[in-house]
């Protein structure tokens, strides 16, 4: 799977957008971009994924770039509740290697 | 909506001895996962399970650790001689064969072995 890059930490005013990026500049075309985030030690969570079209759910917006070599994980008004660690995985769905791979993410605070 | 859970959400216990940590993963999914987390480190992936069989496991999945899906319902992980280095906390994730395969965690056991 391909290596992801992203800020070690961000910090977000409340009720304002958190736009979270992710550097993938080696994924290759049957690769996916998931998103998950972990709140102080809990279970990850699963955000959203796309493969190269832009994606929204209730959670957020994933915008991926036409090159698909970066993504923008986008909390579209942050509350204090989304204060976690941003996880940002690239995975492909071939054979039968479905595990993520967890980097060390981005730290976002959301402050009041 | 539905969610993994686990059992315990703490468990102590002495080096050398046997622990089982439990799961239950969504009702529909056929997919299973075990993931660590040492505390201040990252998540890593230890096991996935499909059809009664590992599908894939990593380095640190060694002859000390099994998986076991004993029932229609549940999904272990058992340690078999636990180590003072196995202190971690430890999710379950299941996952649908429909979609692309997103995993969803449980709130995960957190092992203490002194």
């Amino acid at each position: 799977d391909a290596k992801t890059t992203q800020p070690p930490s961000m910090d977000c005013a409340e009720g304002r957008a958190a736009n979270l990026p992710c550097n993938h500049s080696t994924i290759s075309g049957n690769e996916y971009v998931y998103w998950y985030r972990q709140i102080h030690s809990q279970g990850p969570q699963y955000i959203i994924h796309g493969l190269k079209n832009n994606e929204t759910n209730e959670m957020a917006s994933l915008i991926i770039t036409e090159d698909r070599k970066s993504s923008t994980l986008i909390l579209p008004h942050a509350t204090l509740r989304d204060t976690a660690v941003y996880y940002c995985i690239v995975r492909s769905l071939g054979g039968s290697n479905y595990k993520l791979t967890f980097g060390k993410g981005t730290l976002l605070t959301v402050n009041p | 909506e539905p969610e993994v859970t686990q059992t315990p959400s703490h468990q102590v216990t002495q080096m050398g001895q046997e622990v089982i940590l439990r799961c239950v993963p969504i009702s529909n999914h056929l997919y299973f996962y075990w993931y660590r987390q040492i505390l201040g480190q990252k998540v890593e992936f230890l096991v996935s399970f499909y059809n009664n069989e590992i599908s894939e496991k990593s380095e640190i999945f060694d002859d000390q650790f099994s998986v076991e899906r004993p029932d229609g319902s549940n999904f272990t992980l058992k340690i078999r001689s636990t180590k003072l280095e196995d202190s971690a906390m430890y999710f379950c994730a299941s996952s649908d064969w429909t979609g692309d395969y997103e995993q969803y965690f449980g709130p995960g056991t957190r092992l203490t072995v002194t």
